[in-house]
């Protein structure tokens, strides 16, 4: 079974263009979550999507911005990039309308220059 | 915001030793959950614990929850090199929405 893929792996950006990263999950799972990971910062829960909806986000601006298709795979949208963007951006997935584990992807490594 | 706190930020131990890595945390939960994240990438659920829970093990590894004081601990036994990694303890909170919270993590350097 294949586990959640994230693409692309390295993205390079300048300030003031947009980013999209791209996440398919598991087989079988419907939500998928959104966490920026800084350096020093941990992990910062972004978006939340589920059956197709946002159901909660997190405290980032509104040029964060995704969505879900009908396929459950998810896209997040990071617009007019700022130079503090660049962090390790990780996609997780896990059945719907349950608080078990999370099954993490490798993650998108955003550089903003 | 986080919602947990790992303590330990740095530890640094010798092969064969005991890790212990403590979390607090500040709101009412469901469970707390451990990951491990290898070399900046994705990561991987340790372990579970529900918040009716006191104690639970996996192999090497034991977490033990106490929700008068809002903590955690996960032991790490028998410490091996391919235990170095960071390890985040994550909380589901109560009217969280589903979303796991997660502390900075303690970076654990296993030594041989």
């Amino acid at each position: 079974e294949a586990g959640v893929t994230q693409s692309p792996t390295h993205l390079i950006k300048t300030r003031g263009q947009q980013a999209t990263l791209r996440c398919s999950p598991i087989s079988g799972h419907t939500s998928v979550y959104w966490y920026q990971q800084a350096l020093g910062l941990g992990l910062q829960f972004l978006l939340w999507y589920d059956e197709g909806e946002e159901r909660n986000r997190g405290n980032f601006p509104p040029r964060f911005s995704g969505r879900q298709f009908p396929n459950y795979s998810s896209e997040l949208n990071v617009n007019a990039l700022e130079l503090e963007d660049s962090a390790l951006y990780l996609c997780a997935s896990r059945r719907t309308g349950t608080n078990e584990k999370l099954f993490f992807g490798s993650g998108t490594q955003l550089s903003v220059l | 915001s986080q919602q947990g706190e790992e303590d330990p930020q740095a530890l640094s131990i010798q092969e064969g030793e005991n890790a212990t890595m403590n979390c607090s945390y500040k709101t009412s939960i469901n469970n707390l959950q451990w990951y491990r994240q290898n070399s900046g990438r994705g990561l991987v659920h340790l372990i579970l614990i529900r918040s009716n829970e006191r104690e639970k093990h996996s192999g090497r590894l034991r977490v033990t929850l106490d929700t008068s004081k809002k903590s955690s601990s996960l032991l790490i036994t028998a410490s091996r090199a391919a235990d170095t990694a960071s390890y985040f303890c994550a909380t589901d909170a109560i009217n969280s929405g589903y979303a796991l919270n997660f502390g900075k993590g303690t970076s654990l350097l296993v030594t041989p």
